[in-house]
This record gives C-alpha cells, structure tokens and sequence, in this order.
C-alpha cells in the first residue's frame, strides 16, 4: 500500500543536543509538509516542499531545518531542542498543489528531557 | 479571536447515535472544507472534502458548509465504537494551490457501546 512513514514513532532527546526525523512517502506525490502538533491543539505548519523549493513559514523558530535529498525522503532537524519543542511531528504530502487533500504519516513523538 | 474554532469536546454518545460535530471560521476567503479524523497516537486521515457551500454525503458521514454563517459540520449517523477519535476540521482557499490547511483543535468524539 502507498503511504507515508516516519521514523523513529517516538524519539527522546536531551536538552539542545540536535535531533533528526525522518520522513519516507511511497505516493511520488511533490509535496511534503512538516507539522508540529501539542496536546489538544491544532497542528501548525512548520514547513513544506513543493519538489525541491523550500517554503518556510514566518513564525517557524530558526531552530528548525529540513532537508529534502529527494522525492521520497524529507528530515526534519532540530538543531538545539528545548522543553518546549516536545510534541508530535508530523509529515504530509500532497499531489501538486492540492492541499486540501493531504495524507499524514503516523507522526513521531518527541520528548525533551 | 482563532481563525478556526472547534469545541474541544469529549463529545460521549451511546452507539448508534447521530454525532453533529461543527466548526466556524473567520475568514471569508475560504473556500475549500475539510474533515480529518485521528485516532489517538495517529496521523489525521482526510474522511471528507467539500468546495464552497453545500452538502455532501459518503455513507453514513454528511460534510455540510453553510459559508453566510461561516459555520461547517459533520454529522455521523449510525455511530459506532469504531468512530472514537479525534475529528479536525480544516480549511483552505480561496486558492487550494498556494493555501496552507488552517486546522480546528479537533474534537474529541467517544461512542460507548
């Protein structure tokens, strides 16, 4: 079955020591997206590729990167992580443009000790 | 004031019931209404689209949109135990292709058998 994976489903991280998330899509859709979602709230973009252009949003903290080698894998870095980057990550893609059609990987669990 | 807004719930209903779940939104723009649904530690799964106002029904689940209001709701009928989960509502427009999804907080729905 086509789908969207993400490894690892749960990561624990020290205090600023930089972590990495992975992203894998069997769908060669040319969208990918990046969401953090917090307990009990709305997931917020923090990020999307439509092929190899980048678009980041306003409000997303430098802290974050991403990286998009090629279509089927996009990462998600964290380069100095802090309490209060603990919550589901979550990746998406979609087909061209069509965002109102996405499709979610389960989403990785970070905890931030 | 949010731009989406969802009762955070839980919303308990015996099995069998019809379930109304409702957002409103602010802005006008929107064009494009979605509802994703989320089982606990899951990724959201798009269950239903529908473009501008209107209804539109698959199986035992109706997205309606009524944009003078600015006010969408699912409703379920026939509910089931299997239907426990979290149900975001989402937005987009007026352009699918340069919009991000604004999503609601979600609602959280139980059916007890």
């Amino acid at each position: 079955d086509a789908m969207v994976i993400q490894n690892p489903r749960y990561q624990v991280t020290q205090f600023g020591k930089p972590v990495t998330l992975s992203c894998s899509q069997t769908l060669n859709h040319n969208v990918m997206y990046w969401y953090q979602q917090k307990s009990s709230q709305a997931p917020k973009l923090l990020f999307h590729y439509y092929d190899k252009d980048f678009n980041n949003e306003a409000d997303t903290p430098d802290n974050f990167q991403s990286r998009r080698p090629n279509t089927s894998f996009c990462f998600l870095d964290i380069r100095s992580p802090g309490l209060g980057d603990a919550a589901m990550y979550l990746c998406a893609t979609s087909r061209g443009h069509t965002s109102y059609e996405q499709y979610f990987g389960p989403g990785t669990r970070l905890t931030v000790t | 004031q949010k731009e989406v807004e969802q009762d955070p719930g839980p919303l308990s209903v015996p099995e069998g019931a019809i379930v109304s779940l409702n957002c409103t939104y602010s802005n006008s723009a929107f064009q494009y209404f979605m509802w994703y649904r989320q089982y606990s530690r899951k990724g959201p799964e798009l269950l239903m689209y529908t473009y501008s106002s209107g209804n539109k029904e698959d199986g035992r689940f109706t997205a309606q949109v009524d944009k003078s209001s600015k006010y969408i709701s699912l409703f379920i009928r026939d509910s089931q135990p299997s239907d426990s989960a979290t149900y975001l509502c989402a937005m987009t427009g007026p352009s699918y292709n340069t919009d991000k999804l604004i999503f609601g907080t979600g609602t959280r729905l139980q059916v007890f058998p």
